[in-house]
């Protein structure tokens, strides 16, 4: 069966220091995948897309790279800041429907 | 601005009641989304729709039912033949789907069964 999967743990780390948010999946042809973050009693926010055939994007402090070798992609935050405490999802979008399915999400705690 | 509006933000149901929840956006998307989430669960589609009055089932339709008679509006009823209800329910739009625009979600409606 098709399945997403991110850390259901917490990543605390340092503020300035570079966050790595890992989105794994088996049993898809992703057509593209995208990050959203989410704030507490929110909506997701969508912050970036990367499609099947980009190695990888990049939006202000954001990365993500897309491996569809390894079946993984990574989401960075470079120089985080506190105000970048969340989750963060990633959803899955297959040729076809094109209708992303999402991960749990992973929290993000920047510690000052 | 432009944006997606849900109503309400709390909603409390009794047993045996149909509710319906609204979604409202004026960004002229052509599709439109619900979501469901359960504490660290993923987001699960419930339905959604591409066009005016037409609309699909998600994974996880069964005790739900929308209409889509404006571009607009997307209201989600959520019947009595939903045994679970009490979840966070998120409404989006979006281009069409397969650009590079991600959704835009609304700011959600928490269901609570008292």
């Amino acid at each position: 069966s098709q399945k997403i999967e991110q850390n259901s743990e917490a990543l605390n780390i340092q503020e300035g220091k570079t966050a790595t948010l890992t989105c794994n999946y088996t049993n898809y042809s992703p057509a593209y995948l995208q990050w959203y973050r989410q704030d507490p009693g929110r909506g997701p926010v969508f912050l970036l897309l990367i499609r099947e055939n980009e190695k990888e994007k990049r939006k202000e402090r954001l990365k993500v790279t897309f491996d569809t070798t390894l079946k993984q992609s990574l989401f960075h935050i470079t120089a985080s800041q506190p105000a970048d405490s969340a989750t963060y999802l990633c959803a899955l979008a297959s040729g076809g429907s094109y209708i992303p399915t999402f991960g749990r999400g992973t929290s993000l705690i920047v510690h000052p | 601005d432009g944006g997606i509006t849900q109503s309400p933000k709390y909603l409390f149901r009794k047993e045996g009641q149909n509710v319906t929840l609204s979604c409202e956006q004026n960004l002229n998307h052509d599709a439109m989304y619900w979501y469901r989430q359960d504490p660290g669960q993923g987001l699960r589609l419930i339905y959604y729709s591409q066009i005016v009055n037409d609309f699909q089932k998600g994974d996880i339709a069964e005790g739900y039912s929308v209409s889509r008679e404006k571009k607009e509006s997307f209201p989600l009823t959520v019947t009595s033949a939903q045994k679970n209800p009490t979840a966070f329910y998120l409404c989006a739009s979006s281009t069409i789907p397969g650009t590079n625009y991600g959704y835009t979600f609304g700011s959600g409606t928490r269901l609570t069964v008292v």
